[in-house]
C-alpha cells in the first residue's frame, strides 16, 4: 500500500531553473495539497485541489504552479527557482467530502536553490 | 497574530514523565482538531483527532479541546524515547474542501 509518493526526495537547483515535484496517491482521495515546511514556520499551504480539474491557491502560491488532470497525480511546478524556495515540500491527500479530517503525507522533497 | 500558535520548544523530559503540548487559535470556526507527529526527515502522521470540545483518549495519549478558550492540548503519559518527535497541531472548519491550518510544531525529546 504505497499511500502518497513524492519524487524526488532531494534536489539541488540553480537560481532561475525550473522543475516539477511529483506527487501520486493510490487511495482515490479527492483532496490533494502541497505544503512547504520551513523552520519556525510550520506547514504552509501552497496550492490545493478538491478534485481532478480543480485547483486553488493557498497561503503562499507565488512562484508555483499546479495542475490536476487525474485523481491520482498532483505535480507542483517551480517556474523560476529562487533561493527563498529552499524548503522541504510535502504533498498530502485526504478524503475531502463534507468532513475533511485525516491528511496522509508523503515523505517530502528537500529542495535547495543555490 | 498567527491563526494558530504553538510553543516551538524544544522540550526535553525524562522517560516516564507526563508531557503536555498546547496550541491556541483565533478562528472560532474551527471544529476539527488534530495532532500530527513528525519524526525527523519524515512526513507528518495523524496521531489524534477530536471534534468540537471535549477529551479523547487513545492509549498513552489524551487530546483535550476547550473551544471557549480556543485552546487545545495533547497529553502523553509514561513518555518513551520513541515519542521523541515534532508534534504539530492542525485545525479545520470542516467545510467541503476546507484546508487545514497547522501550528509551527513543538519539538519533544524524551531522554532515557
Amino acid at each position: 500500500n504505497a499511500g502518497v509518493t513524492q519524487t524526488p526526495k532531494f534536489q539541488v537547483l540553480k537560481t532561475g531553473q525550473s522543475m516539477t515535484l511529483q506527487c501520486a496517491q493510490d487511495m482515490n482521495h479527492e483532496y490533494m495539497s502541497w505544503y512547504r515546511q520551513d523552520p519556525g514556520m510550520g506547514l504552509r499551504l501552497i496550492h490545493y485541489s478538491v478534485g481532478a480539474g480543480i485547483t486553488d491557491q493557498g497561503e503562499v502560491p507565488n512562484g508555483y504552479n499546479v495542475s490536476r488532470s487525474t485523481t491520482e497525480d498532483f505535480p507542483l511546478r517551480l517556474l523560476s527557482a529562487a533561493p527563498s524556495q529552499t524548503s522541504v515540500y510535502f504533498c498530502a491527500s485526504s478524503y475531502g467530502g463534507i468532513v475533511n479530517t485525516e491528511a496522509f503525507f508523503g515523505q517530502g522533497t528537500r529542495l535547495t536553490v543555490v | 497574530q498567527k491563526e494558530v500558535e504553538q510553543d516551538p520548544g524544544p522540550l526535553s523530559v525524562p522517560e516516564g514523565a507526563i508531557v503536555s503540548l498546547n496550541c491556541t487559535y483565533s478562528n472560532s470556526a474551527f471544529q476539527y482538531f488534530m495532532w500530527y507527529r513528525q519524526y525527523s526527515r519524515k512526513g507528518p502522521e495523524l496521531l489524534m483527532y477530536t471534534y468540537s470540545s471535549g477529551n479523547k483518549e487513545d492509549g498513552r495519549f489524551t487530546a483535550q479541546v476547550d473551544k471557549s478558550s480556543k485552546y487545545i492540548s495533547l497529553f502523553i503519559r509514561d513518555s518513551q524515547p520513541s515519542d521523541s518527535a515534532t508534534y504539530l497541531c492542525a485545525m479545520s472548519a470542516g467545510n467541503y474542501g476546507q484546508n487545514f491550518v497547522f501550528g509551527p510544531g513543538t519539538r519533544l525529546s524524551v531522554l532515557p
